[in-house]
């Protein structure tokens, strides 16, 4: 079955830098495009990035355009998320999911990990 | 940017009545709308793709139904672990992203 496990949360300096991690597993993660969406405490959800399958596309939101970058290591059934200039609001449960489209087709996150915590604070 | 608004934020009912959550757009979005039921704890589910389709596993008394800018979620029959938040959430094409409404608690009454 599909599993995804996120690694990499912890606590930083606002400022700061993180490199989050999900390792894949249970479906053929190259064919796949995956997404970031985060949670911050108490609060809604809030979708982060998108990568398509190949790697070759990436797409963020405003709020983190230009600080974060989204990739992806089709090798390793891995996809990451590296922040920068970290903020106090930037302090959150990241989540990554699979998108339930196949190869070009984006559609929408089908399966997710159990998320890992960034909290952002001095 | 589309903004999504669910309504009501809570709402309170009993073990075997209906329950109906509304989410509307601020522009068309087709009938790409996605919905997801979220635990205390846990990630999100996703219950409904397209407005209308079921998940994987989803039991039948969920169901979706709109088009355009208003959505409904309808759960038949609440069962007791149906009591959760329920976020709407679109995908627009152009640029390409992901957006979520703000959620409804639906709580035992």
């Amino acid at each position: 079955q599909v599993q995804l496990v996120e690694s990499g949360g912890g606590v930083v300096q606002p400022g700061g830098s993180l490199r989050l991690s999900c390792a894949a597993s249970g479906f053929t993660f190259s064919s796949y495009g995956m997404h970031w969406v985060r949670q911050a405490p108490g609060k809604g959800l809030e979708w982060v990035a998108f990568i398509r399958y190949d790697g070759s596309n990436k797409y963020y939101a405003d709020s983190v355009k230009g600080r974060f970058t989204i990739s992806r290591d089709n090798s390793k059934n891995t996809l990451y998320l590296q922040m920068n200039s970290l903020r106090a609001e930037d302090t959150a449960v990241y989540y990554c999911a699979k998108d339930s489209g196949v190869v070009v087709v984006a559609a929408t996150p089908d399966y997710w990990g159990q998320g890992t915590l960034v909290t952002v604070s001095s | 940017e589309i903004v999504l608004t669910q309504s009501p934020a809570t709402l309170s009912l009993s073990p075997g009545e209906r329950a109906t959550l509304s989410c509307r757009a601020s522009q068309s979005v087709s009938s790409y709308l996605a919905w997801y039921q979220q635990k205390p704890g846990q990630a999100p589910r996703l219950l409904i793709y397209d407005a209308s389709n079921r998940a994987t596993g989803i039991p039948a008394r969920f169901s979706g139904s709109g088009s355009g800018t208003d959505f409904t979620l309808t759960i038949s029959s609440l069962e007791p672990e149906d009591f959760a938040v329920y976020y709407c959430q679109q995908r627009s094409n152009w640029p390409l992203t992901w957006t979520f409404g703000q959620g409804t608690k639906v709580e035992i009454k």
